[in-house]
């Protein structure tokens, strides 16, 4: 199948910095690309949708200023955590889509944030 | 409202014993899929089968089968001989067709030898 990697892995803050996680279609265009988080033994949620060249849509609940999202490219969607704290700590996925209509959807490996 | 519910959030089983996940969803969708995903403690989504809503048929893939009863809202999912290697998280998701994919609780599977 399609193949979707996330950078970095993991990663380790400190307060009140910012961090960046990168989610890329290695072998596809991606139109849509999702953002989900998910804390120790919960489910994934939605953050946010990203649809390369506009805006992306937030899920209630999400602060749109503090998770930043940007779809630049048909490859690349970036998720900025700013001034993160450590309630931030949790396992963020990104999943990408590369038809509105087929219900094909590819996860990447997800990426661990701790804040310090 | 569109919702995904596994009731089970914890099942323990010795191995080769078979084991059934239930997955019932909500939704006035018309068009929709039903996906099982596998999250090993690794924490990558393993994608295991979508099914769209207009195929009742059940499918079998090795020691994994589903049952789709559209008529109940459910899709529930069946390991067959379960081995240690099955114990996982799995998630019951549905896609809408806005094109969201909603995810059940998940229902965290231990298989002890």
């Amino acid at each position: 199948g399609a193949v979707v990697s996330q950078h970095p892995s993991w990663v380790i803050c400190k307060s009140g910095t910012s961090v960046k996680i990168e989610c890329r279609s290695l072998d596809f265009q991606a139109t849509t690309m999702f953002w989900y988080r998910q804390f120790p033994k919960q489910s994934l949620m939605l953050m946010a949708t990203s649809n390369e060249g506009s805006k992306a849509t937030y899920e209630q609940g999400v602060e749109k200023d503090k998770f930043l999202i940007n779809h630049a490219s048909l490859t690349l969607s970036t998720l900025t955590v700013t001034s993160a704290h450590p309630e931030d700590s949790s396992f963020y996925i990104c999943s990408a889509r590369a038809s509105s209509n087929t219900g094909e959807l590819f996860f990447g490996e997800g990426s661990r944030l701790t804040v310090l | 409202a569109q919702k995904v519910t596994q009731a089970q959030t914890e099942i323990s089983v010795v191995e080769k014993e078979d084991v059934t996940l239930d997955c019932v969803y909500e939704t006035r969708d018309t068009t929709y899929y039903l996906f099982w995903y596998k999250q090993p403690p690794s924490g990558e989504l393993v994608f295991l089968i979508r099914r769209n809503s207009f195929d009742e048929q059940n499918e079998i893939s090795g020691r994994y089968s589903w049952n789709f009863q559209k008529s109940t809202s459910s899709f529930n999912f069946t390991i067959t001989a379960s081995q240690v290697v099955d114990s996982a998280v799995y998630f019951c998701a549905l896609l809408n067709q806005g094109g969201k994919l909603i995810f059940g609780q998940g229902t965290e599977l231990s298989v002890k030898p």
